[in-house]
């Protein structure tokens, strides 16, 4: 399995775009890099998505390199709400019994803290 | 509304009695997953399971038990001999492998 590294922690101000990094240097030609995020004591939340094109929602955009090896979450407009800690993840496939098994290894993440 | 449920949100259970936490979606996914969360720590795959009457152990499977009798069901038993079995637990679905997981808001299980 590809794994990621995530700082720890950052901060950002309150309006700013928040720029989360994530490295995934061991990343296989048909794994997909998936971010979600868990507000406290809450369930996490998928935030997006994306193979090796940029991708952008709603939410957020996903900026991946074109090696591959790293990618950047990026929230536009942070507000107080989107502090929670975000995770970067490598999805990988397995095949079981003629068919495809669908994991998600969850590392520590990375605490955005949005600062008023 | 659809969605993914736990139930309980809290769980306080006596040491060596075992415990079955629920997780019912209505999303219509096939597959379903648990995840055991401790303080300070990222999610850890128990168990999942990718349709009905078949599920696979995940990276922590010991002292713990699921069935997968019915797609929008995969209820999750915390057994005696699960060691330290407080914790934060999420269930997930997700609609096929190429697709995200939903989770649901989590049962907290403390065993006293």
């Amino acid at each position: 399995d590809a794994k990621t590294t995530q700082p720890p922690s950052m901060d950002c101000a309150e309006g700013r775009a928040a720029n989360l990094p994530c490295n995934h240097s061991t990343i296989s030609g048909n794994e997909y890099v998936y971010w979600y995020r868990q507000i406290h004591s809450q369930g996490p939340q998928y935030i997006i998505h994306g193979l090796k094109n940029n991708e952008t929602n709603e939410m957020a955009s996903l900026i991946i390199t074109e090696d591959r090896k790293s990618s950047t979450l990026i929230l536009p407009h942070a507000t107080l709400r989107d502090t929670a800690v975000y995770y970067c993840i490598v999805r990988v496939e397995k095949f079981h019994s003629g068919g495809s098994n669908y994991k998600l290894t969850f590392g520590k993440g990375t605490l955005l803290t949005v600062n008023p | 509304d659809g969605g993914i449920t736990q139930s309980p949100k809290y769980l306080f259970r006596k040491e060596g009695q075992n415990v079955t936490l629920s997780c019912e979606q209505n999303l219509n996914h096939d597959a379903m997953y648990w995840y055991r969360q401790d303080p300070g720590q990222g999610l850890r795959l128990i168990y999942y399971s990718q349709i009905v009457n078949d599920f696979q152990k995940g990276d922590i499977a010991e002292g713990y038990s699921v069935s997968r009798e019915k797609k929008e069901s995969f209820p999750l038993t915390v057994t005696s001999a699960q060691k330290n079995p407080t914790a934060f637990y999420l269930c997930a679905s997700s609609i096929s492998v190429s697709t995200e997981a939903f989770f649901g808001q989590g049962t907290r299980l403390t065993v006293v």
